[in-house]
């Protein structure tokens, strides 16, 4: 168990919809990071925040959207659902805001299907 | 840009062989190496990593990475292979802007009894 817990574990959901994931981190971690994974695209890095401030953006797209709460919980929405959405959506968590040499503890996801 | 080849999808190895998933890498500066295993619907899990030091990198579950400037790459071995070894594995290298790791497409390693 890494520590950092992924709701929800499943959802379906029809396209043009909107969701919401939820992710609380290991205790003590202030960063807290969202990859999505699929088959096609392996393992993309999507967004970082750190005490409640971005601090990184990768390949996500305009109609995706997170943030961190001041209890350091981060939330992931997700609107204007495609099919090409379908996949698994793993939050990470860590100390620091830079990894110069430290490691990410992973959740276990929120794989995400669009019909 | 960083970024991490593996170029193999698949890796088939008899239970008690050696095996290896390879993995090469492209980085400007100093490389931060990672790998990383993840079992069928769980979350990725840290191996082993190299900062700087040994080119020989110690980790969980009895695995080790070579790390091999010249040939710009950080293979994943084991001597002896277990069933229970059977899981995808990922190759990750710290980006520039130290925030983030890239992640390889990942490496499925099938070992079979």
């Amino acid at each position: 168990d890494s520590g950092v817990t992924q709701t929800p574990k499943h959802l379906i959901t029809a396209t043009g919809q909107r969701v919401t994931l939820r992710c609380s981190p290991r205790s003590g971690d202030l960063s807290v990071y969202w990859y999505q994974q699929s088959l096609d695209q392996g393992l993309q890095f999507l967004i970082q925040y750190y005490n409640g401030e971005e601090r990184a953006k990768g390949n996500i797209l305009e109609r995706f959207s997170a943030q961190q709460f001041p209890d350091l919980h981060s939330e992931l929405n997700l609107s204007s659902l495609e099919l090409g959405d379908s996949a698994l959506y793993f939050c990470a968590s860590s100390v620091v805001d830079r990894l110069p040499t430290g490691e990410l503890f992973f959740g276990e996801g929120s794989r995400l299907t669009v019909l | 840009a960083q970024s991490v080849a593996q170029p193999e999808d698949q890796v088939n190895v008899a239970e008690g062989n050696p095996l290896t998933v390879k993995c090469t890498y492209s980085v400007s500066g100093n490389p931060y190496l990672f790998w990383y295993v993840q079992y069928p619907n769980r979350g990725l899990q840290f191996l082993l990593k190299y900062i700087t030091g040994d080119n020989l990198v110690k980790g969980s579950y009895g695995f080790e990475a070579e790390f091999n400037k010249s040939q710009t790459s950080f293979h994943l071995k084991k001597p002896s292979a277990l069933v229970s070894d059977s899981a995808l594995y990922f190759c990750a290298v710290r980006d520039g802007g130290y925030s983030t790791l890239t992640f390889g497409k990942g490496t499925m390693l099938l070992v079979s009894p």
